[in-house]
């Protein structure tokens, strides 16, 4: 996880709210994504971004944003959380190489 | 399309070995990775092999790669009770954005 933090770590919150979850790296890797993980589904691309302001869908992107304004920071918001939302999501980076590093991850409850 | 499989649970005792098994069906793989995931952690990669080798060793961990029939392996020698995780095969192609597909990870128990 070194070089890579995510926040908030847990995080509870109402159907229909807006959630952003925060992605930062200190690696200057050129590639960020997000996922999420849910039993029995291993880890689902949702978006990823090859570059500052350069974003691109996953598989299961439906009901999600993204947002790269600088190269350390990579944002995912939920714009009316759902409950099938409630996932634990991570982050990943990755440099010029295929090989890709995760953070520690965020735990969602959506209520 | 792609598609990762492995099975969900695998029990071994203390000192034997353990061989996670998985299949892959997207034959212009470039990479195929094995991540390990502890109890309320993130993934931390274990290893990783090119498509065009067949076998890569480190330390205890022996990964082989079957490409004709799209299958991988991650054998540990010597499995200790600190090796009980879910073990994640995933595979990236040369699909331009870099993203990984995994399977649904293995359970690995290790009984004392």
């Amino acid at each position: 996880d070194a070089g890579i933090t995510q926040s908030p770590r847990h995080k509870v919150t109402e159907t229909g709210t807006p959630v952003t979850l925060r992605c930062h790296q200190t690696e200057n890797h050129r590639y960020m994504y997000w996922y999420r993980q849910d039993p029995g589904h291993g880890l689902r691309l949702i978006h990823y971004s090859y570059g500052v302001k350069d974003t691109d869908k996953g598989e299961v992107s439906d009901g999600y944003s993204v947002s790269r304004s600088k190269t350390e920071d990579f944002l995912l918001t939920l714009e009316s959380a759902t409950s099938s939302q409630t996932s634990v999501y991570f982050c990943a980076i990755s440099d010029s190489q295929e090989t890709q590093y995760f953070g520690p991850g965020t735990r969602l409850l959506v209520l | 399309g792609e598609d990762v499989e492995q099975s969900l649970f695998l029990s071994v005792r203390e000192g034997d070995s353990s061989v996670i098994n998985c299949t892959y069906t997207d034959s212009s793989s470039t990479y195929l990775y094995w991540y390990k995931q502890e109890p309320g952690a993130g993934l931390q990669l274990l290893t990783y092999i090119f498509s065009n080798m067949d076998m890569k060793q480190d330390q205890r961990l022996t990964v082989l790669l079957n490409k004709k029939d799209k299958h991988l392996s991650l054998r540990i020698a010597d499995t200790q009770t600190g090796d009980s995780a879910i073990y994640f095969c995933a595979e990236s192609t040369d699909t331009g954005r870099r993203a990984l597909t995994f399977g649904s990870g293995t359970r690995l128990q290790v009984q004392p």
